[in-house]
C-alpha cells in the first residue's frame, strides 16, 4: 500500500524568509503527486501537482515543488514567504499501481510565518 | 465556475436525529467524493462516486449513508451518529475519477453530534 511521510508537523518561518515543506512517498514506480494547501476553516485547494516530465514544478502563489524519484521525495519551496501562507499544506499521491482511484495523504505540515 | 458548494456549513445534531449533508458542484464532473476530517488531521476517505455509482466504500458505518441522485449533486444522510463522529465533512469532486485528476473541494460542513 502507499503511503506518504511529511516529516515535520510544523514550520515556524519569519516572513520574507525561504520555506521547505518535506514529502516522502513509500513507492518508486510511477505515481502521481500533489500539494494541497488548507487555509483555517476552509476547505482544500491544489498548489500542484506532479504527472511527468520536467522534475521542477510551479504552482500558485510562487510554490514550487521537485520531483526526485530516487529520493521518492516530492518537497515543496517558496523563496519568500508571506503571513497569508500560514495554512496546513498536505502532500498527496495517486498511485495507478494500486488500482484504487483515490488519493493518500501525508499527516499534513503546518506552516506558521511569523513578522 | 469550480466552485463546490456544501450545505449546511455548521450542524449540530443529537444522537437520535436524522440529517442529511448537500453537496454540489456545475462543472460537469463525473466522481465526488466524501472525506472526514478530524481537528489537525488530514482528511479520510470514506466514499467514491463514479457516473452517480458508488464505486468506494472506506468500510464507513451504516449510519453514513451517501447519495448521489444525479451527475451535479451528492448527499451524505447521517443517522443515529456518535459523538466521535464529530468533525469536519468535506466534499469534492474530479473530471472523471482517474488517478491524475485534480481534486476539488467544498469548504465543508463542521458538524457536532450532541
Amino acid at each position: 500500500a502507499q503511503s506518504v511521510t511529511q516529516l515535520d508537523s510544523q514550520v515556524p518561518v519569519f516572513e520574507e524568509a525561504p520555506v521547505e515543506l518535506r514529502c516522502n512517498y513509500s513507492s518508486s514506480v510511477s505515481v502521481y503527486l500533489f500539494w494541497y494547501v488548507q487555509y483555517p476553516n476552509q476547505g482544500l485547494q491544489l498548489l500542484l501537482k506532479y504527472l511527468s516530465g520536467s522534475t521542477l514544478v510551479k504552482g500558485i502563489n510562487g510554490f514550487e515543488a521537485e520531483f526526485n524519484k530516487s529520493q521518492t521525495s516530492f518537497h515543496l519551496r517558496k523563496p519568500s514567504v508571506h503571513i497569508s501562507d500560514t495554512a496546513e499544506y498536505f502532500c498527496a499521491v495517486s498511485d495507478p499501481a494500486t488500482g484504487r482511484r483515490a488519493l493518500t495523504f501525508g499527516s499534513g505540515t503546518r506552516l506558521q510565518v511569523q513578522p | 465556475d469550480t466552485e463546490v458548494t456544501q450545505t449546511p456549513k455548521h450542524l449540530v445534531m443529537g444522537m437520535t436525529n436524522k440529517k442529511s449533508l448537500k453537496c454540489e458542484q456545475h462543472m460537469g464532473h463525473r466522481a465526488m467524493y466524501w472525506y472526514k476530517q478530524k481537528a489537525k488531521k488530514p482528511p479520510e476517505l470514506m466514499f467514491v462516486y463514479s457516473y452517480e455509482k458508488l464505486s468506494i466504500n472506506e468500510s464507513v458505518p451504516s449510519r453514513f449513508s451517501p447519495e448521489c441522485p444525479n451527475s451535479s449533486l451528492l448527499n451524505l444522510h447521517l443517522h443515529a451518529l456518535q459523538p466521535e463522529d464529530s468533525a469536519l465533512y468535506l466534499c469534492a469532486s474530479s473530471q472523471t475519477g482517474t488517478f491524475d485528476e485534480e481534486q476539488y473541494f467544498g469548504p465543508g460542513t463542521r458538524l457536532t453530534v450532541t
